[in-house]
Protein backbone atom coordinates (compact mmCIF):
# COMPACT_ATOMS: atom_id res chain seq x y z
CA UNK A 1 0.00 0.00 0.00
CA UNK A 2 1.26 3.43 -1.09
CA UNK A 3 -0.63 4.81 2.24
CA UNK A 4 -0.74 8.72 1.79
CA UNK A 5 0.87 10.64 -0.84
CA UNK A 6 1.07 13.94 -1.78
CA UNK A 7 2.75 16.34 -4.49
CA UNK A 8 4.95 17.73 -5.00
CA UNK A 9 7.23 17.75 -2.77
CA UNK A 10 8.91 20.69 -3.28
CA UNK A 11 6.97 24.50 -4.89
CA UNK A 12 7.51 28.00 -4.61
CA UNK A 13 5.34 30.12 -5.52
CA UNK A 14 5.28 34.26 -6.29
CA UNK A 15 2.99 36.18 -4.35
CA UNK A 16 -0.43 36.11 -5.91
CA UNK A 17 0.25 33.08 -7.56
CA UNK A 18 -2.05 29.55 -6.99
CA UNK A 19 -1.43 26.53 -6.86
CA UNK A 20 -3.46 23.14 -5.49
CA UNK A 21 -1.37 21.40 -3.70
CA UNK A 22 -2.02 17.21 -4.39
CA UNK A 23 -2.96 14.38 -1.39
CA UNK A 24 -4.77 10.85 -2.01
CA UNK A 25 -4.73 8.05 0.12
CA UNK A 26 -5.71 4.34 -0.60
CA UNK A 27 -6.77 2.95 3.04
CA UNK A 28 -10.26 4.47 2.09
CA UNK A 29 -10.33 6.52 4.88
CA UNK A 30 -13.34 8.92 5.57
CA UNK A 31 -11.66 11.53 7.36
CA UNK A 32 -8.84 13.36 6.16
CA UNK A 33 -7.05 16.55 7.34
CA UNK A 34 -4.62 19.28 5.89
CA UNK A 35 -1.80 20.62 8.27
CA UNK A 36 0.62 23.40 8.08
CA UNK A 37 3.80 22.79 10.22
CA UNK A 38 6.27 26.35 10.94
CA UNK A 39 9.18 26.43 12.74
CA UNK A 40 8.59 26.59 16.60
CA UNK A 41 4.49 26.01 16.29
CA UNK A 42 3.88 21.98 15.92
CA UNK A 43 1.09 21.38 13.54
CA UNK A 44 -1.63 23.68 12.95
CA UNK A 45 -4.85 22.11 11.57
CA UNK A 46 -6.31 24.08 8.29
CA UNK A 47 -9.25 22.11 6.96
CA UNK A 48 -10.20 19.09 7.55
CA UNK A 49 -12.81 16.28 5.96
CA UNK A 50 -15.42 13.59 6.83
CA UNK A 51 -15.87 12.10 3.74
CA UNK A 52 -16.74 13.01 0.35
CA UNK A 53 -18.38 16.12 -0.12
CA UNK A 54 -18.21 17.25 2.90
CA UNK A 55 -15.52 19.55 4.58
CA UNK A 56 -14.98 22.01 7.57
CA UNK A 57 -12.79 24.82 8.76
CA UNK A 58 -9.93 23.89 10.95
CA UNK A 59 -7.49 26.46 13.05
CA UNK A 60 -6.05 28.46 10.01
CA UNK A 61 -7.98 27.97 7.40
CA UNK A 62 -7.51 31.94 5.69
CA UNK A 63 -6.17 31.30 2.27
CA UNK A 64 -7.24 28.34 1.56
CA UNK A 65 -9.95 25.90 0.03
CA UNK A 66 -10.51 22.53 -0.26
CA UNK A 67 -12.89 20.41 -1.90
CA UNK A 68 -13.40 16.25 -1.15
CA UNK A 69 -15.22 14.69 -4.45
CA UNK A 70 -13.72 11.18 -4.03
CA UNK A 71 -12.68 9.60 -0.60
CA UNK A 72 -9.14 9.02 -2.33
CA UNK A 73 -8.69 12.79 -3.06
CA UNK A 74 -8.52 15.48 -0.79
CA UNK A 75 -6.61 19.36 -2.50
CA UNK A 76 -5.44 21.91 -1.04
CA UNK A 77 -6.11 24.91 -2.78
CA UNK A 78 -3.72 28.46 -2.45
CA UNK A 79 -6.03 30.75 -4.06
CA UNK A 80 -3.42 34.01 -4.11
CA UNK A 81 0.30 32.77 -2.45
CA UNK A 82 1.81 35.37 0.40
CA UNK A 83 5.20 34.86 1.78
CA UNK A 84 3.01 34.15 5.41
CA UNK A 85 1.71 30.85 3.31
CA UNK A 86 5.61 29.95 3.29
CA UNK A 87 5.63 26.12 5.05
CA UNK A 88 5.73 22.79 5.09
CA UNK A 89 2.07 21.11 4.37
CA UNK A 90 0.85 17.78 5.38
CA UNK A 91 -1.90 15.60 4.22
CA UNK A 92 -3.12 12.96 6.80
CA UNK A 93 -5.38 10.46 6.70
CA UNK A 94 -7.28 9.10 10.26
CA UNK A 95 -8.40 5.77 10.27
CA UNK A 96 -11.26 4.82 12.29
CA UNK A 97 -11.70 3.35 15.90
CA UNK A 98 -9.12 5.06 18.11
CA UNK A 99 -8.07 7.89 14.96
CA UNK A 100 -4.82 7.22 13.93
CA UNK A 101 -3.50 9.47 11.60
CA UNK A 102 -1.26 8.38 8.52
CA UNK A 103 0.88 11.09 7.17
CA UNK A 104 2.02 12.23 3.85
CA UNK A 105 5.51 12.69 3.06
CA UNK A 106 5.21 16.72 3.40
CA UNK A 107 4.90 19.90 0.00
CA UNK A 108 7.79 22.42 1.23
CA UNK A 109 6.09 25.77 -0.12
CA UNK A 110 8.03 28.83 -0.39
CA UNK A 111 6.39 32.09 -1.37
CA UNK A 112 9.03 35.16 -2.58
CA UNK B 1 -8.92 27.55 21.70
CA UNK B 2 -7.30 24.35 23.47
CA UNK B 3 -3.36 24.05 23.92
CA UNK B 4 -0.78 21.80 24.01
CA UNK B 5 2.28 22.71 25.36
CA UNK B 6 5.34 20.07 25.59
CA UNK B 7 8.32 20.55 27.38
CA UNK B 8 11.44 20.81 27.37
CA UNK B 9 11.42 22.28 23.79
CA UNK B 10 15.27 21.14 23.44
CA UNK B 11 17.13 17.65 24.57
CA UNK B 12 20.48 16.97 24.01
CA UNK B 13 21.29 13.87 26.02
CA UNK B 14 24.32 11.06 25.74
CA UNK B 15 23.16 7.39 24.77
CA UNK B 16 21.89 5.20 27.56
CA UNK B 17 20.51 7.90 29.63
CA UNK B 18 16.77 7.70 30.95
CA UNK B 19 14.40 11.29 29.49
CA UNK B 20 10.80 12.13 30.21
CA UNK B 21 8.92 14.77 27.53
CA UNK B 22 5.74 16.59 29.12
CA UNK B 23 2.52 17.34 27.22
CA UNK B 24 -0.06 19.42 29.41
CA UNK B 25 -3.08 21.14 28.98
CA UNK B 26 -5.87 22.46 30.85
CA UNK B 27 -8.53 20.88 28.29
CA UNK B 28 -9.47 17.16 28.55
CA UNK B 29 -9.15 15.41 25.69
CA UNK B 30 -10.93 12.07 24.15
CA UNK B 31 -7.46 10.82 23.13
CA UNK B 32 -3.90 11.63 22.89
CA UNK B 33 -1.52 10.66 20.62
CA UNK B 34 2.54 10.59 20.73
CA UNK B 35 4.53 10.90 17.19
CA UNK B 36 8.11 11.15 16.36
CA UNK B 37 9.25 12.89 12.84
CA UNK B 38 12.48 12.30 11.19
CA UNK B 39 14.12 15.59 8.96
CA UNK B 40 11.92 15.87 5.36
CA UNK B 41 9.37 13.43 6.87
CA UNK B 42 6.14 13.31 8.34
CA UNK B 43 5.28 12.34 11.51
CA UNK B 44 4.89 8.58 12.66
CA UNK B 45 2.68 7.30 15.04
CA UNK B 46 3.94 5.86 17.99
CA UNK B 47 0.93 5.59 20.13
CA UNK B 48 -2.62 6.22 20.88
CA UNK B 49 -4.38 6.42 24.58
CA UNK B 50 -7.80 6.71 25.40
CA UNK B 51 -7.82 6.18 28.91
CA UNK B 52 -7.54 8.46 31.77
CA UNK B 53 -4.43 6.62 33.48
CA UNK B 54 -3.67 4.70 30.95
CA UNK B 55 0.39 3.12 30.27
CA UNK B 56 1.52 1.72 26.94
CA UNK B 57 4.90 0.26 26.44
CA UNK B 58 6.77 0.42 23.07
CA UNK B 59 9.81 -1.20 23.50
CA UNK B 60 11.96 1.31 25.58
CA UNK B 61 9.03 3.72 25.37
CA UNK B 62 6.69 4.26 28.10
CA UNK B 63 3.43 6.98 27.77
CA UNK B 64 1.06 7.63 30.09
CA UNK B 65 -2.48 9.20 30.10
CA UNK B 66 -3.30 11.54 33.07
CA UNK B 67 -6.12 10.20 35.28
CA UNK B 68 -8.16 14.37 33.86
CA UNK B 69 -7.15 13.34 30.56
CA UNK B 70 -5.44 16.54 30.50
CA UNK B 71 -1.85 15.33 30.45
CA UNK B 72 0.56 12.86 28.79
CA UNK B 73 4.07 11.77 28.98
CA UNK B 74 7.08 10.04 27.41
CA UNK B 75 9.48 8.18 28.98
CA UNK B 76 12.49 6.71 27.13
CA UNK B 77 15.05 4.09 28.94
CA UNK B 78 18.15 4.14 27.36
CA UNK B 79 18.16 6.27 24.74
CA UNK B 80 19.43 5.52 21.75
CA UNK B 81 21.01 7.73 18.62
CA UNK B 82 18.38 6.04 16.82
CA UNK B 83 15.80 7.98 19.16
CA UNK B 84 16.79 11.12 17.92
CA UNK B 85 14.03 13.52 16.32
CA UNK B 86 11.36 15.74 16.90
CA UNK B 87 8.54 13.99 19.10
CA UNK B 88 5.15 15.50 18.73
CA UNK B 89 1.52 14.73 21.18
CA UNK B 90 -1.66 15.62 19.62
CA UNK B 91 -4.75 15.79 21.45
CA UNK B 92 -8.52 15.23 19.59
CA UNK B 93 -11.21 17.68 20.30
CA UNK B 94 -14.16 15.90 22.46
CA UNK B 95 -15.27 12.47 20.82
CA UNK B 96 -13.65 14.40 16.89
CA UNK B 97 -10.68 13.12 15.20
CA UNK B 98 -9.49 16.99 15.02
CA UNK B 99 -6.41 17.19 16.68
CA UNK B 100 -3.89 19.72 18.27
CA UNK B 101 -0.81 19.39 18.42
CA UNK B 102 1.56 20.11 20.76
CA UNK B 103 4.70 22.64 19.83
CA UNK B 104 7.29 19.56 20.08
CA UNK B 105 10.48 18.13 21.70
CA UNK B 106 13.43 18.30 19.52
CA UNK B 107 15.49 15.39 20.75
CA UNK B 108 19.05 14.32 20.01
CA UNK B 109 21.17 11.79 21.72
CA UNK B 110 24.91 11.47 21.52
CA UNK B 111 26.61 8.52 20.44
Amino acid sequence: NAGVTQTPKFQVLKTGQSMTLQCAQDMNHEYMSWYRQDPGMGLRLIHYSVGAGITDQGEVPNGYNVSRSTTEDFPLRLLSAAPSQTSVYFCASTGPGRGEQYFGPGTRLTVT
Amino acid sequence: TQLLEQSPQFLSIQEGENLTVYCNSSSVFSSLQWYRQEPGEGPVLLVTVVTGGEVKKLKRLTFQFGDARKDSSLHITAAQPGDTGLYLCAGAEGGTYKYIFGTGTRLKVLA
